[in-house]
């Protein structure tokens, strides 16, 4: 089954305290990319990756690092999250070079920073 | 002004009605438009996508795009509880730029 699994699912941490999100895909997709979804802000752009080793911001980086060392995997990293990093946080997978191709989005991770 | 407008809601309408959703756009660069569903606590699923104006049409489900107001809609026939989600249009620029952007979201409830 087509799927994109990130973990965990709720988390809840303290302010400074370094934690990273897990995602991964089992399509071979070569873009990946991490949202944040906030009540009356909707889906913004965290960072993105369009293959191995090729990241970039988003429209909302400050404050969180990405890697992309294997196609299948693009961890989100907080490096010292602050409570206004609290939302729901959606990783996501696509084809590349088809802006037809769906995005395939995880179940989403539920980040409380207190 | 914002590349996508899209009202917030909420929605409510009884089951069996029609339901329509819209977004405006500023960007006339935009070709592809999409429709995502999702539902509570879940991840956005693609709903509908379409090239360009025009219809396209899925079972009880319409999307419609009009480039030269910059609006799209999506119409959905004989409304069904389970189909009480928030809908997030998604448009991507022509040029294979992968960048989705998206609407805030309409969240609709459909009562029975």
């Amino acid at each position: 089954e087509a799927q994109v699994t990130q973990n965990p699912r709720y988390l809840i941490t303290v302010t400074g305290k370094k934690l990273t999100v897990t995602c991964s895909q089992n399509m071979n997709h070569e873009y990946m990319s991490w949202y944040r979804q906030d009540p009356g802000l909707g889906l913004r752009q965290i960072y993105y990756s369009m293959n191995v080793e090729v990241t970039d911001k988003g429209d909302v980086p400050e404050g969180y690092k990405v890697s992309r060392k294997e196609k299948r995997n693009f961890p989100l990293i907080l490096e010292s999250p602050s409570p206004n990093q609290t939302s729901l946080y959606f990783c996501a997978s696509s084809l590349v070079g088809s802006a037809e191709t769906e995005a395939f989005f995880g179940q989403g991770t539920r980040l409380t920073v207190v | 002004q914002k590349e996508v407008e899209q009202d917030p809601g909420p929605l409510s309408v009884p089951e069996g009605a029609i339901v329509s959703l819209n977004c405006t756009y500023s960007n006339s660069a935009f070709q592809y438009f999409m429709w995502y569903r999702q539902y509570s606590r879940k991840g956005p699923e693609l709903l509908m996508y379409t090239y360009s104006s025009g219809n396209k049409e899925d079972g009880r489900f319409t999307a419609q795009v009009d480039k030269s107001s910059k609006y799209i809609s999506l119409f959905i026939r004989d409304s069904q509880p389970s189909d009480s989600a928030t809908y997030l249009c998604a448009m991507i620029r022509q040029g294979g730029s992968e960048k989705l952007v998206f609407g805030k979201g309409t969240k609709l409830t459909v009562n029975p």
